[in-house]
């Protein structure tokens, strides 16, 4: 089945303990991306990916890390997670880049930093 | 810089009835927009997705417009039922080769039965 899957689907941590959340596609997409969704702000996009070893960052980049090397892998890295980090956070693919073709979105993964 | 917005933030119709939602934007600088679906403890499922050269798009009860010139864009639904009820958000695909996507913050749809 075509999916994205994210990992772990709940998740509650305390302030400054690293953490890493997965998302994984098996549609061979090349765009990659991170969203927050918070109560009355929408989804924020993150960091986004137009293929292996090519980010960039979103509209609230700041205390995450991504990495993409691998097609089908990108992880969101929270170094040192704070309590303003808590949020539902949602992974999507696309087939290509540049707006072209829709979003298929993850589960979602909530997390919440004490 | 570019802001979505969507009106009304929620709404509850009876069923059957036939119902506009709304979304606009302030840069018409856009790839493309989309409207996605979200029900509770769920992602996004892809509804509709309009090219910025085109004007609408059809997927059985929905219709997507978009008027780009306006930044303005409608999601119709027609005879609405209970199982339409959820959160619809819409996104826009900025243009120029960000690859940034923009949403709206949601209207929440009710549908009595």
């Amino acid at each position: 089945e075509a999916q994205v899957t994210q990992n772990p689907r709940y998740l509650i941590t305390v302030t400054g303990k690293k953490l890493t959340v997965t998302c994984s596609q098996n549609m061979n997409h090349e765009y990659m991306s991170w969203y927050r969704q918070d109560p009355g702000l929408g989804l924020r996009q993150i960091y986004y990916s137009m293929n292996v070893e090519v980010t960039d960052k979103g509209d609230v980049p700041e205390g995450y890390k991504v990495s993409r090397k691998e097609k089908r892998n990108f992880p969101l890295i929270l170094e040192s997670p704070s309590p303003n980090q808590t949020s539902l956070y949602f992974c999507a693919s696309s087939p290509t880049t540049g707006g072209a073709d829709t979003q298929y979105f993850g589960p979602g993964t909530r997390l919440t930093v004490l | 810089k570019q802001e979505v917005t969507q009106i009304p933030a929620a709404l509850s119709v009876p069923e059957g009835e036939n119902l506009v939602l709304n979304c606009s934007f302030t840069d018409s600088a856009i790839y493309n927009l989309q409207w996605f679906r979200q029900d509770p403890g769920k992602g996004l499922t892809s509804l509709l997705l309009i090219q910025s050269s085109q004007r609408e798009q059809t997927s059985g009860r929905l219709n997507a417009s978009l008027d780009k010139s306006s930044g303005r864009s409608t999601l119709y639904i027609a005879a609405s039922q209970p199982g339409d009820s959820a959160t619809y958000l819409c996104a826009v695909a900025l243009a120029s080769g960000t690859y940034k996507y923009i949403f709206g913050t949601g209207t929440r749809l009710k549908v009595l039965a």
